[in-house]
């Protein structure tokens, strides 16, 4: 039972141009969504994140927006760089001591030049 | 920054065999975690600890155990590896708390022949 769902497994987007990355998720009480980002060989690296109480937040090139009624978020990536292509992951967690975050299956974002 | 290190990068084992993969953090993280990525599933988590001692089981404990006996050092334990246990295995550390931020090691390839 997947509470956090990235339906595309792979993306392309022209370098330049907007790359938006979407994620679902089915438990209404998740208090933070988050966006890891991970090249192959490396552990994964916190990108950018948004309390459930906010529906954007934006950090340089990379925005996230949460529609909560639509239980769905999304990131975008404006302008796309060669250095994106990576697989990101979406993440939800409780506001609790053990931090536990449950992450999506990724999806893998190709820049093409 | 944070630094999270795993002991190796790249391991082969044989089936049968124990395994022990070693993971230290160096920011006095209250919190650490153990995954295992597959292609298609994503980052499963396999079991992690809020506290020197104490551990908690993930989603896909079977065939794993886990030590904490510092408050830096997890360590990951398959008993007897098996071929399914061929995975990339990564560590994490968040400070705790409900601070929600796991920082990642970059990962132990496990192929068990």
């Amino acid at each position: 039972d997947q509470q956090v769902k990235q339906n595309s497994p792979s993306l392309s987007v022209q370098e330049g141009r907007i790359s938006i990355l979407n994620c679902d998720y089915t438990n209404s009480m998740f208090d933070y969504f988050l966006w890891y980002k991970k090249y192959p060989a490396e552990g994964p690296t916190f990108l950018i994140s948004i309390s459930s109480i906010k529906d954007k937040n934006e950090d340089g090139r990379f925005t996230v927006f949460l529609n909560k009624s639509a239980k769905h978020l999304s990131l975008h990536i404006v302008p796309s760089q060669p250095g994106d292509s990576a697989v990101y992951f979406c993440a939800a967690s409780f506001l609790n001591r053990d931090d536990k975050i449950i992450f999506g299956k990724g999806t893998r974002l190709h820049i093409l030049p | 920054d944070v630094k999270v290190t795993q002991s190796s990068r790249y391991l082969v084992k044989r089936t049968g065999e124990k395994v022990f993969l070693e993971c230290v953090q160096d920011m006095d993280h209250e919190n650490m975690f153990w995954y295992r990525q597959d292609p298609g599933l994503g980052l499963r988590l396999i079991y992690f600890s809020y506290d020197v001692k104490m551990k908690e089981k993930g989603d896909i404990p079977e065939g794993y155990s886990v030590s904490r006996e510092k408050k830096e050092r997890f360590s990951l334990i398959l008993e007897s590896a098996s071929t399914n246990q061929t995975s990339m295995y990564l560590c994490a550390s968040s400070f705790g708390q409900g601070s929600y931020e796991q920082y990642f090691g970059p990962g132990t390839r496990l192929t068990v022949t």
